[in-house]
């Protein structure tokens, strides 16, 4: 099983500064299969990011995915009100064991 | 537009079975493009998969929840269903139901989800 770990637990930031969420995977993601999601409170996660870095329909250009292997980033460049949310990443190039980080709590400052 | 909904008890016994259902509207399940799956968070906790199906019935399920799970679908009404034999405490949580590509496992449409609580 692959195991992702998320950093930091919890960004504190404004509106208008820019974000920097990790991803690290325990073994490497084959493929860059690794996709990114914004959860609010009460909400199902949303698809901002797949293939470590293509877009999701939609998805605002503020929003970039890097990275490869084991290590990946998830930028926000500059955070809108919107944007507060936990974050989430998962990786699904080890099928059939899909798994997903433990999350990245974007708060205001 | 794509929506999936969740429907079931909100409410089971331990040891006994949770049963939902994900009913599909604005889309075929039937497409070729697409397996169907169930994803699961505890109340404040993160996301864990529990399995996804083909239109086919072609499953493929998270090896630690497998021995009690069963995925089906019902392509004549739109639906899959997801049943959890032998239910604890440790299963209570908000339950989704999603799309992923057939090529892919990343999920681009989900379910608004649904609680459901183990407790007798």
């Amino acid at each position: 099983e692959i195991v992702l770990t998320q950093s930091p637990g919890t960004l504190s930031l404004s509106p208008g500064e820019r974000a920097t969420l990790s991803c690290r995977a325990s073994q490497s993601v084959s493929s860059s299969y690794l996709a990114w999601y914004q959860q609010k409170p009460g909400q199902a996660p949303r698809l901002l990011i797949y293939g470590a870095s293509s877009r999701a329909t939609g998805i605002p250009d503020r929003f970039s995915g890097s990275g490869s292997g084991t290590d990946f980033t998830l930028t926000i460049s500059r955070l809108e009100p919107e944007d507060f949310a936990v974050y989430y990443c998962q990786q699904y190039g080890s099928s059939p064991r899909w798994t997903f980080g433990q999350g990245t709590k974007v708060e205001i400052k | 537009q794509l929506q999936l909904q969740e429907s079931g008890p909100g409410l089971v016994k331990p040891s006994e079975t949770l049963s939902l259902t994900c009913t599909v509207s604005g889309g075929s399940i039937s497409s070729s493009s697409y397996y169907w799956g169930w994803i699961r968070q505890p109340p404040g906790k993160g996301l864990e998969w529990i399995g996804s199906i083909y239109y086919s019935g072609s499953t493929y399920y998270n090896p630690s929840l497998k021995s009690r799970v069963t995925i089906s679908v019902d392509t004549s009404k739109n639906q899959f269903s997801l049943k959890l034999s032998s239910v604890t405490a440790a299963d209570t949580a908000v339950y989704y139901c999603a799309r992923h590509w057939r090529q892919e496992g990343y999920f681009d449409y989900w379910g608004q989800g649904t609680l459901v609580t183990v407790s007798s």
